[in-house]
């Protein structure tokens, strides 16, 4: 069974640029979507075949994948960016991570 | 606007059952492979199960074979999943999802419903 691994948690102050992994063994073989999920609110898709974007999200988040590790960026992090956000391969999904503006 | 809207959660016994239904709007809802997807309570996502366009197809996670079973109406534009024999580790929020297969992404979900299995 494939597993991605991504950190339980990652803070950033606003205005910086927020990096979470997801991390799975040639990982870069394969395609990876992200979603954000706010409290109570169902998963949005926010990157879609490591580095598109759905219309409607902003450009600051943006994504790649190499070797054994796909990464989410978000860059100049807003309050309202506070989330968690999950990795997907195929029908497996990552832990996900909890994104803390400070 | 694309909008996917589940019903039918609620509190179950162990060993019962529940039908879940998605009913779809603002996309051609019988083109798209559809899925079901559930988080249990603070926890992560997990896939359910998915079905094809036409319903010759359909897949389930290993923990829920034999017990859950996806259809679809086309003509309805809905989706459903019955849970026959469940258990209180089903209990979880279920969403339905657009898309989910192979090396696609989950498009589109909805809002969810509440599925709570406990005596």
């Amino acid at each position: 069974s494939y597993v991605l691994t991504q950190p339980p948690s990652v803070s950033v102050a606003p205005g910086k640029t927020a990096r979470i992994t997801c991390g799975g063994n040639n990982i870069g073989s394969k395609s990876v979507h992200w979603y954000q999920q706010k409290p109570g609110q169902a998963p949005v898709l926010v990157i879609y075949y490591d580095s598109d974007r759905p219309s409607g999200i902003p450009e600051r988040f943006s994504g790649s994948n190499s070797g054994n590790t796909a990464t989410l960026t978000i860059s100049r992090v807003e309050a309202g960016d506070e989330a968690d956000y999950y990795c997907q391969v195929w029908d497996k999904f990552g832990g996900g991570t909890k994104l803390t503006v400070l | 606007e694309v909008q996917l809207v589940e019903s039918g959660g609620g509190l179950v016994q162990p060993g019962g059952s529940l039908r879940l239904s998605c009913a779809a709007s603002g996309f051609t809802f019988s083109s798209y492979w559809m899925s079901w997807v559930r988080q249990a309570p603070g926890k992560g996502l997990e896939w359910v199960a998915n079905i094809k366009q036409d319903g010759s197809e359909k897949y389930y996670v290993d923990s829920v074979k034999g017990r859950f079973t996806i259809s679809r109406d086309n003509a309805k534009n809905s989706l459903y999943l019955q849970m026959n024999s469940l258990r209180a580790e089903d209990t979880a929020v279920y969403y339905c999802a657009s898309g989910g297969i192979a090396a696609r992404p989950f498009d589109y979900w909805g809002q969810g419903t509440l599925v709570t299995v406990s005596s």
